[in-house]
């Protein structure tokens, strides 16, 4: 199986700040990654697939990059609402796998 | 409203079985994929098990091979999660999504459902 480590953990931050939450897989995936946001008791909302693609009606604050084991998110100014955990997840072959997860807080 | 109502959680006994379902609306349900990915109590999210439009794939977690059995009736718009010989491991909230597949073959789950809390314990 394909393992992705993402990282940070967790990390603080201010409204206004930009922030990068990284992926890394264990084997090159293409560009076959989305990225995910969860807030607490809720179903998490996709926010990027193919590495990049922006899903429609999320804010063009966040953007995806990269292609092969290394990927990134960015939130270019985070705003209140964006505090939650993100997790990406690799559909380049079974069985798909998420990151562990990155809890963004108020700093 | 398109939507996913999960059902069917509760308390089961380890070795008990139990099945989930997952009613669509709003959509046509026949045309997509399907997924269950379930969430243990504080941790990260699993993927769990893909059915093609009409049944004929399935794709499972190794840990859930043998044990859990994934299906769909397209005329009642609904997936299920059949979960035998469970174990205390298999605790979690199951949520079902709805997943869409590319022509480039990307695959994004691009609406789920709210969940329902499976709890294996004696």
């Amino acid at each position: 199986a394909i393992r992705i480590t993402q990282s940070p953990s967790s990390l603080s931050a201010s409204t206004g700040d930009r922030v990068t939450i990284t992926c890394r897989a264990s084997q090159g995936i293409s560009s076959y990654l989305a990225w995910y946001q969860q807030k607490p008791g809720k179903a998490p909302k996709l926010l990027i697939y193919a590495a990049s693609t922006l899903q429609s009606g999320v804010p063009s604050r966040f953007s995806g990059s990269g292609s092969g084991t290394d990927f990134t998110l960015t939130i270019s100014c985070l705003q209140s609402e964006d505090f939650a955990t993100y997790y990406c997840q690799q559909y380049y072959s079974y069985p798909q796998t998420f990151g562990q997860g990155t809890k963004v807080e108020i700093k | 409203e398109v939507q996913l109502v999960e059902s069917g959680g509760g308390l089961v006994q380890p070795g008990g079985s139990l099945r989930l379902s997952c009613a669509a609306s709003g959509f046509t349900f026949s045309s997509y994929w399907m997924s269950w990915v379930r969430q243990a109590p504080g941790k990260g999210l699993e993927w769990v098990a893909n059915i093609k439009q009409d049944g004929s794939e399935k794709y499972y977690v190794d840990s859930v091979k043998g044990r859990f059995t994934i299906s769909r009736d397209n005329a009642k718009n609904s997936l299920y999660l059949q979960m035998n010989s469970l174990r205390a491991e298999d605790t979690a909230v199951y949520y079902c999504a709805r997943a869409v597949v590319t022509p480039d073959e990307d695959w994004y789950f691009d609406l789920w459902g709210r969940g329902t809390l499976v709890t294996v314990s004696s």
